[in-house]
């Protein structure tokens, strides 16, 4: 079946540098594909549709500065935090569209610290 | 606009008993439904989804769903817990964006098993 690779799955970071998170969809090309961020005991929070070829839709109160969203290629999405601080801390998870599927990687833990 | 309410936060039943997981929709139209489980520190598995072909819907792990149209529905049940099923459960509708379909989840059900 159809898989969605996120790496890394775990990451420490110190505050103030910057963290990618790469999403690859392995075995169908995805032209849309999706962020979503968890915090601890909560449900998913979509931040962000990434149309391959063009820029990012952001959510309403998501910062596109601070959340870098990259879809150069048909298999390839990636959300790079920026200047990453304590409160960016978080479980974050993507998503590919494969009509009319969606799949989900693995996650990825990020701790500022 | 779409939405969905999950209506427990947390549901508990022994192992060997009914599950009910309830979901409430609100939309204007038939909506793309699907219930989602993610186990912890992990990344989500799809049991089922609605799509208007069928009101109830089998999904895996025994699991199934009914559309209840008169009753903005869609309940996850299973007939007997097994320990594996505690979990989070997610609700969740396609709603239209800007560009695209996108998933929007709702608050989530935690199930816990006893045994």
């Amino acid at each position: 079946g159809a898989v969605v690779s996120q790496h890394p799955s775990r990451v420490i970071c110190k505050s103030g540098t910057s963290v990618k998170i790469e999403c690859r969809s392995l075995d169908f090309q995805a032209t849309t594909m999706f962020w979503y961020r968890q915090f601890p005991k909560q449900s998913l929070m979509l931040m962000a549709t990434s149309n391959e070829g063009s820029k990012a839709t952001y959510e309403q109160g998501v910062e596109k500065d601070k959340f870098l969203i990259n879809h150069a290629s048909l298999t390839l999405s990636t959300l790079t935090v920026t200047s990453a601080h304590p409160e960016d801390s978080s479980f974050y998870i993507c998503s590919a569209r494969d009509s009319p599927n969606y799949h989900f990687g693995q996650g990825t833990r990020l701790t500022v610290v | 606009a779409q939405s969905v309410t999950q209506l427990d936060s947390h549901v508990s039943v022994s192992e060997g008993t009914p599950v009910l997981l309830r979901c409430n929709y609100s939309s204007s139209y038939s909506p793309s439904l699907f219930w989602y489980v993610q186990h912890p520190n992990k990344g989500l598995q799809l049991l089922l989804k609605y799509t208007s072909a069928a009101t109830l819907v089998k999904g895996i792990n025994g699991f199934e769903a009914e559309f209840k149209k008169s009753e903005t529905s869609f309940h996850l049940t299973k007939p007997s817990a097994h320990m594996s099923d505690a979990a989070e459960y997610f609700c969740v509708d396609s709603r239209m964006g800007d560009s695209s379909y996108k998933l929007i989840f709702g608050s989530g059900t935690r199930l816990l098993v006893r045994p």
